[in-house]
C-alpha cells in the first residue's frame, strides 16, 4: 500500500538538480507532495489530480503518469534551503486512506 | 490566522501511563487525521475523524488507542497503558474539505512522545 520512492537518498551541490520519483502499487486519484525538515512538521508544497497534469512553481514542479501511478518531483538549481526529507502522499481511486511514501533524504551542500 | 496547533509538543511518560495528545485543526476545517512517525521513517496514517465521527480508524492499532473529535474542543488521540513501542513523534493534520481529494491536509508540529 505504501507508495515506493526512489532514491532513499541524495546529496547535491548548490546549484545542481534532482529528480526524486514516487511509485505506487494501486491506481491513484491524486499525489501530494511534502517536504519535511529534521524535527519539523511536513510542509505542503503541492498537489497533483489524475489527468496526467503537471505543475511547478519557482525552481520545484511535479508530474503525474497515472497510467504508471507515478509521481516525479523535480527540483532545478537547488539551494541549501531545499535539504529536507521529501514525501509524496498518494490517494488510491478507492478508499479513505492517505499514503505517504518511504521518503527521500535530500541534503544540498555549498 | 493560527495553523493547526497540538499540545503537548514533548510527552514523557512511564510505562502503564496513560498519554493524551490534542489537537486544535485549523479554523474551519472539520477534518482531522492523525499519523504517527518513528524515527527515520515515513508518515503513517492512524484515524480520520470529522466533527462527532469516526470516517476511518483502519490504520488504529486495535487496542489501548482511540480517537475523538468532540463537537466543542480539540481532537484527542488517547493512548492507554503506553510501552516503549509507542515512543514516536504524533502529528495531526486538518482540512476544510475532505482530503486530499478535493483539499490538501496541512500538518501540526506533532507531539513527541517518550516512553520510559
Amino acid at each position: 500500500q505504501q507508495p515506493v520512492q526512489s532514491p532513499q537518498a541524495v546529496i547535491l551541490r548548490e546549484g545542481e538538480d534532482a529528480v526524486i520519483n514516487c511509485s505506487s502499487s494501486k491506481a491513484l486519484y491524486s499525489v501530494h507532495w511534502y517536504r519535511q525538515k529534521h524535527g519539523e512538521a511536513p510542509v505542503f508544497l503541492m498537489i497533483l489530480l489524475k489527468g496526467g497534469e503537471q505543475k511547478g512553481h519557482d525552481k520545484i514542479s511535479a508530474s503525474f503518469n497515472e497510467k504508471k501511478q507515478q509521481s516525479s518531483l523535480y527540483l532545478t538549481a537547488s539551494q541549501l534551503s531545499y535539504s529536507g526529507t521529501y514525501f509524496c502522499g498518494t490517494e488510491p481511486i478507492t478508499g479513505n486512506q492517505f499514503y505517504f511514501g518511504t521518503g527521500t533524504s535530500l541534503t544540498v551542500i555549498p | 490566522n493560527a495553523g493547526v496547533m497540538q499540545n503537548p509538543r514533548h510527552l514523557v511518560r512511564r510505562r502503564g501511563q496513560e498519554a493524551r495528545l490534542r489537537c486544535s485543526p485549523m479554523k474551519g476545517h472539520s477534518h482531522v487525521y492523525w499519523y504517527r512517525q518513528l524515527p527515520e521513517e515515513g508518515l503513517k496514517f492512524m484515524v480520520y475523524l470529522q466533527k462527532e465521527n469516526i470516517i476511518d480508524e483502519s490504520g488504529m492499532p486495535k487496542e489501548r488507542f482511540s480517537a475523538e473529535f468532540p463537537k466543542e474542543g480539540p481532537s484527542i488521540l488517547r493512548i492507554q497503558q503506553v510501552v516503549r513501542g509507542d515512543s514516536a513523534a504524533y502529528f495531526c493534520a486538518s482540512s476544510k474539505d475532505k482530503s486530499p481529494s478535493t483539499d490538501t491536509q496541512y500538518f501540526g508540529p506533532g507531539t513527541r512522545l517518550t516512553v520510559l
